[in-house]
């Protein structure tokens, strides 16, 4: 069955960067857009990047644009997300999912950016 | 960004009930419409995709319709199960939007 595992998240300082994987099986990794998307402390789903099959094409929310990248290993079929100048506002669980219509996710990873 | 207008933001509704969730876009996205359950403390997961096609696995009760700008998600009998937050999210163009949650209550 399809798996999504999500690691990589913690407590971080404002200004630092952090790093996030996710590691898939069960579907053909290599056709599949995937994408990040979060959900801070008692609020609703918010999209923050997507990536197409080949790598070639990344998208990304404004909120994040210049400060996270998103990328992916077809060897390996794993996504990341590094996360670059984070603020205390980059605080959520951070998901991955697979396809535009993210029809399934990983359980989350939650990053806290605080001092 | 295309803006989706979820309504209403909570409800309360008890088993059995008919509940019925509107999600109305900002422009134009075809059928390029999903819905989503989230129970707390979990991730979120896919009902319907393509506005009106139900996700293997997902039980009948569940329904969506429309096209354009104004979509539906109906739970034509809620279960004890159903009690969740439910997101729309459009796929029709980048940036990716869900609209704002529909909390459903007892």
């Amino acid at each position: 069955q399809v798996q999504l595992v999500e690691s990589g998240g913690g407590v971080v300082q404002p200004g630092r960067s952090l790093r996030l994987s996710c590691t898939t099986s069960g579907f053909t990794y290599k056709t599949s857009t995937m994408h990040w998307v979060r959900q801070a402390p008692g609020k609703g789903l918010e999209w923050v990047a997507g990536i197409s099959s080949s790598g070639y094409n990344k998208y990304y929310a404004d909120a994040v644009k210049g400060r996270f990248t998103i990328s992916r290993d077809n060897t390996k079929n794993t996504l990341s997300l590094q996360m670059n100048s984070l603020r205390p506002e980059d605080t959520a669980v951070y998901y991955c999912a697979k396809r535009e219509s993210l029809d399934s996710w990983g359980q989350g990873t939650l990053v806290t950016v605080s001092s | 960004a295309i803006q989706l207008t979820q309504s209403p933001s909570s409800l309360s509704a008890s088993v059995g009930d008919r509940v019925t969730i509107t999600c109305r876009a900002g422009q134009d996205i075809s059928s390029g419409l999903a819905w989503f359950q989230q129970r707390p403390g979990k991730a979120p997961q896919i009902l319907i995709y393509d506005a009106s096609s139900l996700e293997s696995g997902v039980p009948s009760r569940f329904s969506g319709s429309g096209s354009g700008t104004d979509f539906t998600l109906t739970i034509s009998s809620l279960q004890p199960e159903d009690f969740a937050t439910y997101y729309c999210q459009q796929f029709h163009d980048y940036p990716l939007t869900f609209g704002g949650g529909t909390k459903v209550e007892i």
